[in-house]
């Protein structure tokens, strides 16, 4: 009954790898997100997509493609990879409410890319 | 631009009240939060307040904001060693893009 699923946890390869990260909620939420966690855990925005639409690019290379074939899967695939890919991401998803009311992100486990 | 500060390390004995602090700079935001992420683990949500609110209380955890200042505070009463962790504060953005903006995290360390 996991909410925020991501596969795989652990992911190694070569630099110049392409490789995809997949992620799924089964919370019924409208909006998923891809967050990048470096080495000293800061965490910073990638994407946004909010029922199958980007709404959030954050100047993230053009390597880095998600893609959201329904609203309760948003996956990222990564051309190229570099040395300075190397980091934890994470997805999360929300639902987006009115005014006063929080539309809390739930993280998934994180996956951990490692290039080498 | 957004910005979000938290100083790096809190050591507190098991027993005694911890207190993380957080600055932000967009006096726009509307919701900020306090998440936790144990070694390993993804983010776990530990609490949230608006941005209309002073003060909110949940069990343990007080959340102290000073809207003037921008600066926000997490107290945990009676620390426990499962509270080690890293805690970070985050801003959710005015606009529609709903993203949040972290704080670097201030890693907990509860002693016995």
């Amino acid at each position: 009954d996991t909410a925020v699923s991501q596969t795989p946890k652990y992911l190694v390869t070569q630099m110049g790898n392409d490789k995809s990260i997949k992620c799924e909620q089964n919370l019924g939420h409208d909006t998923m997100y891809w967050y990048k966690q470096d080495s000293k855990k800061f965490l910073k925005i990638m994407f946004s997509y909010n029922n199958k639409e980007l709404i959030i690019n954050e100047t993230v290379p053009n390597r880095f493609s998600p893609k959201s074939p329904d609203k309760a899967h948003l996956n990222l695939h990564i051309n190229s990879l570099e040395l300075g890919d190397s980091a934890v991401y994470f997805c999360a998803s929300s639902q987006p409410h009115g005014a006063g009311v929080t539309d809390t992100q739930y993280f998934g486990p994180g996956t951990r890319l490692t290039v080498l | 631009g957004e910005d979000v500060e938290q100083s790096l390390f809190l050591s507190v004995r098991e027993g005694d009240s911890s207190v993380i602090n957080c600055t932000y700079t967009d006096s726009s935001s509307t919701y900020l939060y306090w998440y936790k992420q144990e070694p390993g683990a993804g983010l776990q949500l530990l609490t949230y307040i608006f941005s209309n609110m002073d003060m909110k209380q949940d069990q343990r955890l007080t959340v102290l904001l000073n809207k003037k200042d921008k600066h926000l505070s997490l107290r945990i009463a009676d620390t426990q060693t499962g509270d080690s962790a890293i805690d970070f504060c985050a801003e959710r953005e005015m606009d529609s893009s709903y993203k949040l903006i972290f704080g670097s995290g201030t890693r907990l360390l509860v002693r016995p």
